[in-house]
């Protein structure tokens, strides 16, 4: 059975950093490009960045710079390093994983940036 | 960027009924690289539909997608209790990969 644990969510201030990890199971992590998406309170669904099987990283333009999406094949985890926070990246944001269409999410892990 | 408009926002309809959902891109979609998810109050979405008209994996074939280029649906032959919930588009022929901004079931 695929699982996708996240965890490391919380309340940062402004300019602050956070880090996010994702452990994810059942399926040949080393194979399968993973992904971040994020969700505002209230608002839709948002893709904040990629990385392959291989290493290669892609970003939202929203985020480059400041986000930093990595993983650990021993580990068979994913991460995402989070600098510079700003209120605008208060969501829940959820791994996900295969290339284009998501196949399986975690449960999610609520960001918060205020003051 | 293609930009998903998703149409109506909000759909009321009975337990039984049909529903037809819209999904329009400001530009083509390669490959028909076109995904359907669900996602109820305080959970993960989850996949319907890959490739346009794709079923994933334990989906039930009361859920269909269809279409191509820039204009696609999502169908739902028979409402179930369970099937209200927000329904998004995403593309992924493209980078960045994007998302409509959602289709609300609702109970009528």
């Amino acid at each position: 059975e695929v699982q996708l644990v996240e965890s490391g969510g919380g309340l940062v201030k402004p300019g602050g950093s956070l880090r996010l990890s994702c452990a994810a199971s059942g399926f040949t992590f080393t194979s399968d490009t993973m992904n971040w998406v994020r969700q505002a309170p209230g608002k839709g669904l948002e893709w904040v960045s990629s990385i392959s099987s291989t290493g290669y990283t892609y970003y939202a333009d929203s985020v480059n710079g400041r986000l930093t999406i990595s993983r650990d094949t021993a580990k068979n985890s994913l991460y995402l390093q989070m600098n510079s926070l700003r209120a605008e990246d208060t969501a829940v944001y959820y791994c996900a994983k295969n290339y284009g269409y998501l196949d399986y999410w975690g449960q999610g892990t609520l960001v918060t940036v205020s003051s | 960027e293609i930009v998903l408009t998703q149409s109506p926002g909000t759909l009321s309809l009975s337990p039984g009924e049909r529903a037809t959902l819209s999904c329009r891109a400001s530009q083509t979609v390669s490959s028909s690289y076109l995904a359907w998810y669900q996602q109820k109050p305080g959970q993960a979405p989850r996949l319907l539909i890959y490739g346009a008209s794709s079923r994933a994996t334990g989906i039930p074939d009361r859920f269909s997608g269809s279409g191509s280029g820039t204009d696609f649906t999502l169908t739902i032959s028979r409402l179930e209790p369970e099937d209200f919930a927000v329904y998004y588009c995403q593309q992924y022929g493209n980078s960045p990969w994007t998302f409509g901004q959602g289709t609300k079931v609702d109970i009528k």
